[in-house]
C-alpha cells in the first residue's frame, strides 16, 4: 500500500526547458513535504521542502507546489541543466512533535539532455 | 570530511552469515536512522535513534539489531542473512526540532548482496 506515489519512473527534458516532477500522497494527515535528489552511488540529498500552510516554495531554480485538496505536489526546475540529471524522491511526514519518520516515493529519474 | 560515513560500501556474503554495517556522523546531530532501499527502489525506514534511544522500530525481522554506542554512531548488525536481505542500506542523521527533524543527511549507502 503505497502512501506516496511517483507515477513517472523517468523523465527526459532538454537543457534549458522546464522539468516537472509529480508526487501524489494518500493521507491528508501528512503536513510536511520534501524533495530529495540522488546521484548514482551517493545518498539522497535534501533539495527543498514545503509545509502544508503554504502552496508554493521557491529556492533558485527549484519551486515546489502543493495542492492539498488534490493531495499532490510537484517540483519544477527552471531552467533544467545537465547537472540536474538524477533520481528525485518525494517524501512526506507529519510535523508533530516526536515525528521522525519520512515516507518516500519510488523516485523519478530525470535526464537533462544537453 | 564526510558528514555521514558508512562502511563497508559493498558487502557480498553467503546466506546464513552474520554481518555488520557501521555508521558515523560528524554533524553533531542527535538523531540517526537506518533506511533500506530494496529492488523496488522504495526507501523504507528501519530504525531511528534519538540521543541513543530507540524511537522508531519498524516491522523488521529480529535478525536486524541496531546499536548506538553514542550519538555519533549507529551500527546495524544482521544475523543469519537471507537472500531477501540484499539491498542498499542507508544511514542518515538529523537534528531534532520542528524544521530540522525532517532534513536528513544521508550516507552514501552500503550495498549488501547475499548469495
Amino acid at each position: 500500500d503505497q502512501q506516496v506515489k511517483q507515477n513517472s519512473p523517468s523523465l527526459s527534458v532538454q537543457e534549458g526547458r522546464i522539468s516537472i516532477l509529480n508526487c501524489d500522497y494518500t493521507n491528508s494527515m501528512f503536513d510536511y513535504f520534501l524533495w530529495y535528489k540522488k546521484y548514482p552511488a551517493e545518498g539522497p540529498t535534501f533539495l527543498i521542502s514545503i509545509s502544508s500552510i503554504k502552496d508554493k516554495n521557491e529556492d533558485g531554480r527549484f519551486t515546489v507546489f502543493l495542492n492539498k485538496s488534490a493531495k499532490h505536489l510537484s517540483l519544477h526546475i527552471v531552467p533544467s541543466q545537465p547537472g540536474d540529471s538524477a533520481v528525485y524522491f518525494c517524501a512526506v511526514t507529519y510535523s508533530g512533535a516526536g515525528s521522525y519518520q519520512l515516507t518516500f516515493g519510488k523516485g523519478t529519474k530525470l535526464s537533462v539532455i544537453p | 570530511d564526510t558528514a555521514v560515513s558508512q562502511t563497508p560500501k559493498y558487502l557480498v556474503t553467503q546466506m546464513g552469515n552474520d554481518k555488520s554495517i557501521k555508521c558515523e556522523q560528524n554533524l553533531g546531530h542527535d538523531t540517526m536512522y537506518w533506511y533500506k532501499q530494496d529492488s523496488k527502489k522504495f526507501l523504507k525506514i528501519m530504525f531511528s535513534y534519538n540521543n541513543k534511544e530507540l524511537i522508531i522500530n519498524e516491522t523488521v525481522p529480529n535478525r536486524f539489531s541496531p546499536k548506538s554506542p553514542d550519538k555519533a554512531h549507529l551500527n546495524l548488525h544482521i544475523n543469519s542473512l537471507e537472500l531477501g536481505d540484499s539491498a542498499v542500506y542507508f544511514c542518515a542523521s538529523s537534528q531534532s526540532g520542528i524544521s530540522g527533524a525532517n532534513v536528513l543527511t544521508f550516507g552514501a549507502g552500503s550495498r549488501l548482496t547475499v548469495l
